[in-house]
């Protein structure tokens, strides 16, 4: 089947470590993202890429990392400079306008 | 840059009522999208809106593309318990390949 997956659903972390989560897509689309959201609040775009080997930052990137060596895959890092890591993190992919989201993984850092 | 403003922010409602929600901005958008964002879910694109004046139903769902190209509206006939969730709306960025979202209408539902 076509679509977004994220991995795992659900990822602990001790403060301090870098942690890196999982997004991948077989629709062939050459955009991907990466957005965050905390409790009760909307999205916010962290990192984007249009075309493999290359990426643009959102809104709220300090703290995090990517990469997008292959169309299919476009993994986050969320590293210790991160001040308020928990959230739920949001993958998405286009191959025009309309975005498609992957399932999220919910990071807890304690 | 641009924003998008929802409203209401959320809405309590019984079975079987009708809801209405609209999403409001100060500039120009050429595409107008809805989402729906189950909890703990990731969001599912509803509809997606391209022309002005644009009316497009999704079973239960009907959305409008505002003439004025600044605001679209969502509404949802005989609502159900499965229609609890976070509607968001959605717009392209000018100039930038990404899109602006609304804070979203958190929608609950009385049995």
């Amino acid at each position: 089947d076509g679509g977004i997956t994220q991995s795992p659903k659900y990822l602990f972390r001790k403060e301090g470590q870098n942690v890196t989560l999982s997004c991948e897509q077989n629709l062939n689309h050459d955009a991907m993202y990466w957005y965050r959201q905390d409790p009760g609040q909307g999205l916010r775009l962290i990192y984007y890429s249009q075309i493999v080997n290359d990426f643009q930052k959102g809104d709220i990137a300090e703290g995090y990392s990517v990469s997008r060596e292959k169309k299919e895959s476009f993994p986050l890092t969320v590293t210790s400079a991160q001040k308020n890591p928990t959230a739920f993190y949001l993958c998405a992919s286009s191959m025009s306008q309309e975005q498609f989201f992957g399932p999220g993984t919910r990071l807890t850092v304690l | 840059g641009q924003q998008l403003n929802q409203s209401p922010q959320s809405m309590f409602i019984q079975e079987g009522e009708d809801v209405s929600m609209n999403c409001t901005s100060s500039s120009i958008f050429n595409t107008w999208l809805w989402y729906k964002q189950d909890p703990g879910e990731g969001p599912v694109l509803l509809i997606a809106l391209y022309k002005a004046g644009e009316l497009t139903s999704n079973g239960r769902l009907t959305a409008q593309f505002g003439i004025t190209r600044k605001d679209s509206f969502l509404n949802i006939s005989a609502s159900i318990p499965s229609d609890v969730g976070i509607y968001f709306c959605a717009g392209p960025d000018q100039g930038a390949q990404k899109l602006v979202f609304g804070q979203g209408t958190r929608l609950t539902i009385n049995p």
